[in-house]
């Protein structure tokens, strides 16, 4: 299966500060990623879906100024979560699209606990 | 749209007993239909597929079965573990959509 390399695993920054998030796709090329939020005890919401090379698109009520989308490559995007609030506080993952077979399975990142305090 | 309604939580079991967690669909077409499993700390795992109707996925003596009729695809397990603690998604892939819808997530607590 597809290899999802997803960093940092754990973070806590202060109240004001960014923090970037990065998703590499390992052993094939993504043209496009999938970014979900999970709140505590909910389900995974689609945040916002990059495409290399172009905008990101952002799903409804996730604000584009706060939640920084970029797809450099092929391999590589990132999410930076600009002037984080202690609500900004979840778990994000990525999950590559644009893979053969996605009809069949989809891969994920590892996750990224983030906690604003 | 697409969508997908999965048993509330909390379940807790004791060790050995059967899990049934219940998941129902609405979608366009013929989705495929996946359950994936989240341990704590960690990211999503794919657990079991099945790509059409009628098909069966399994994997580490947990079954779903693709019900067309009823539009489901309940996760089972004879005899759980306590390594079996986990929170479970069910989630789907209609045809024409790029990204996994999922359910709102179970948390299973397996007691010893």
């Amino acid at each position: 299966g597809a290899v999802v390399s997803q960093h940092p695993s754990r973070v806590i920054c202060k109240s004001g500060t960014s923090v970037k998030i990065e998703c590499r796709s390992l052993d094939f090329q993504a043209t496009t990623m999938f970014w979900y939020r999970q709140f505590p005890k909910k389900s995974l919401m689609l945040m916002a879906t990059s495409n290399e090379g172009s905008k990101a698109t952002y799903e409804q009520g996730v604000e584009k100024d706060k939640f920084l989308i970029n797809h450099a490559s092929l391999t590589l995007s990132t999410l930076t979560v600009t002037s984080a609030h202690p609500e900004d506080s979840s778990f994000y993952i990525c999950s590559p699209g644009g893979q053969a077979g996605l009809n069949t399975e989809a891969f994920f990142g590892q996750g990224t606990r983030l906690t604003v305090v | 749209g697409d969508s997908v309604t999965q048993m509330e939580g909390p379940v807790t079991l004791s060790e050995e007993a059967f899990l049934t967690i219940n998941c129902t669909y609405t979608a366009t077409g013929y989705p495929s239909l996946f359950w994936y499993v989240q341990y704590p700390g960690e990211g999503l795992q794919l657990l079991l597929k099945a790509t059409k109707a009628d098909d069966k996925g399994s994997n580490k003596g947990f079954e779903a079965t693709y019900r067309k009729e009823t539009t489901s695809f309940h996760l089972e397990k004879g005899s759980v573990q306590v390594s079996d603690s986990a929170v479970y998604f069910c989630a789907l892939l209609s045809g024409s959509a790029r990204q996994l819808t999922f359910g709102s997530g179970t948390q299973l607590t397996v007691l010893p």
